[in-house]
């Protein structure tokens, strides 16, 4: 059975850093891409950031470009995504996904003094 | 960035009812391998995303096949056949074609 398990969210000030990881099993990790996906309340889906299985293709939405680090240790299955300079409007559920075919259950980011 | 823009944004049916559900791309969704990465994503309340469709019109595995997809190009379809209790949430397509990936707004499936 393929898992995605989201770790690592909170409540965090403007400003300040979070790290995400997303724990993948069931499937050969090292073989796919994998994205991060967030989803602010009541609100609809937002794609962050994709890595390709190598790491070798990053790509960001121009939302968070120059904040946010995607990055992967295929040795571990794990995914993270390192989040810098925070901001209200980062507010959201953070998904683990290869979109077409698996999420996780998603891990909340709450920035807010 | 590809604009999905997907109808109605809300959908109000009987139990045994079929339902249509449209998503149209402001570009074209064929990839360079001759792929269409169009897929169907169902987010059932106070769940996550979960795949019902991809690339189109391929059935997800465990989903049932009251759901099918079509179109090509720039048009696309999901139907419900036999709405069921089940099939309530808040339904998205989503495009990998083209980065960045983007989804439609959503349309949310009620019962009437």
């Amino acid at each position: 059975e393929v898992q995605l398990v989201e770790s690592g969210g909170g409540l965090v000030q403007p400003g300040r850093s979070l790290k995400l990881s997303c724990l993948a099993s069931g499937f050969t990790f090292s073989n796919y891409g994998m994205n991060w996906i967030r989803q602010a309340p009541g609100k609809g889906l937002e794609w962050v950031a994709s890595i390709s299985s190598s790491s070798s293709y990053i790509y960001y939405a121009d939302t968070v470009k120059g904040r946010f680090t995607i990055s992967r240790d295929n040795a571990k299955n794990t995914l993270y995504l390192q989040m810098t300079s925070l901001r209200s409007e980062d507010t959201a559920l953070y998904y683990c996904a290869r979109p077409a075919s698996y999420w996780g259950q998603g891990v909340m980011v709450t920035v807010s003094s | 960035d590809v604009v999905m823009t997907q109808t109605p944004p809300s959908l109000s049916v009987a139990i045994g009812q079929s339902v249509s559900i449209s998503c149209k791309s402001s570009q074209s969704l064929v990839y360079s391998d001759g792929k269409t990465y169009l897929h169907w994503l169902l987010q059932s309340p106070g769940r996550s995303p979960k795949r019902l469709i991809y690339q189109v019109s391929n059935l997800g595995s465990g989903v049932p096949d009251r759901f099918s997809g079509t179109g090509s190009q720039k048009d696309f379809t999901l139907k419900i056949s036999r709405v069921e209790a089940e099939d309530l949430g808040v339904y998205y397509c989503a495009q990998t074609t083209h980065f960045p990936y983007t989804f439609g707004a959503g349309t949310k499936l009620e019962l009437k």
